[in-house]
């Protein structure tokens, strides 16, 4: 079935580690997008890559990272987490060029709870 | 800075009774207003894209329409399968990324 896969689906973290949130797509969508979901906040884009080998900062980029060595998988990094990074994570794909007007495919989410 | 306002933050409703979601936004350059569907635990699900102000769109029970200042999800004969939050974004002219509203939580009760 064509879509977005993220690993794990929930997570327990330690305050201080590092961690690699996973997130692959099969539809050859060029673009690719980190959101976290948090109550009262809404979605809110952590980073962004419009093709592979391009990435770009969203609204809350601080303590996050990522990559698009290729145009399937784009993970999320946090370096050293916080209590604060506790939320859950979407990745989404669009098929999205200049002037054009797609809706984005999300993944079912990560729930991390970071202490 | 583009922004998206929801309301209500919540709306519980009887099972037929119709009523209508709200999403107000501020955008340079609209290239495209998105409605979805989430379930608790679950990714939001697409539902429909409006381009230009007097457009609407239909699937089942719902309708999207759009101004130049907002859009309104309406919800006719709801039934208990319609229980979700819904989530209204927009894309504006700056790159391809999409700005969220709060959503709207609604709960229809048989």
């Amino acid at each position: 079935i064509a879509g977005i896969t993220q690993a794990p689906t929930s997570q327990i973290l330690a305050a201080g580690r590092r961690m690699t949130l996973r997130c692959t797509q099969d539809m050859r969508h060029n673009a690719m997008y980190w959101y976290r979901q948090d109550l009262g906040l809404g979605l809110r884009l952590i980073h962004y890559s419009n093709t592979a080998g391009t990435t770009g900062k969203g609204e809350v980029p601080d303590g996050y990272s990522v990559s698009r060595a290729n145009t399937d998988d784009f993970p999320l990094t946090l370096a050293s987490a916080v209590p604060s990074q506790t939320s859950v994570y979407f990745c989404a794909s669009s098929a999205a060029f200049q002037g054009a007007n797609y809706g984005y495919t999300f993944g079912s989410g990560t729930r991390l709870t970071v202490v | 800075e583009d922004q998206v306002t929801q309301s209500p933050e919540a709306l519980r409703l009887q099972e037929g009774e119709s009523s209508s979601l709200n999403c107000s936004y501020t955008v340079s350059g609209l290239r495209g207003l998105f409605w979805y569907r989430q379930d608790p635990g679950k990714g939001p699900e697409f539902l429909f894209t409006l381009y230009s102000a007097g457009e609407e769109k239909e699937k089942e029970r719902l309708k999207a329409t759009l101004t130049k200042k907002e859009s309104f999800l309406h919800i006719t004969a709801p039934k208990p399968e319609d229980s979700a939050t819904y989530l209204c974004a927009v894309r504006g002219a700056a790159g391809n990324k999409l700005t969220f509203g709060g959503g709207t939580r609604v709960l229809v009760k048989p």
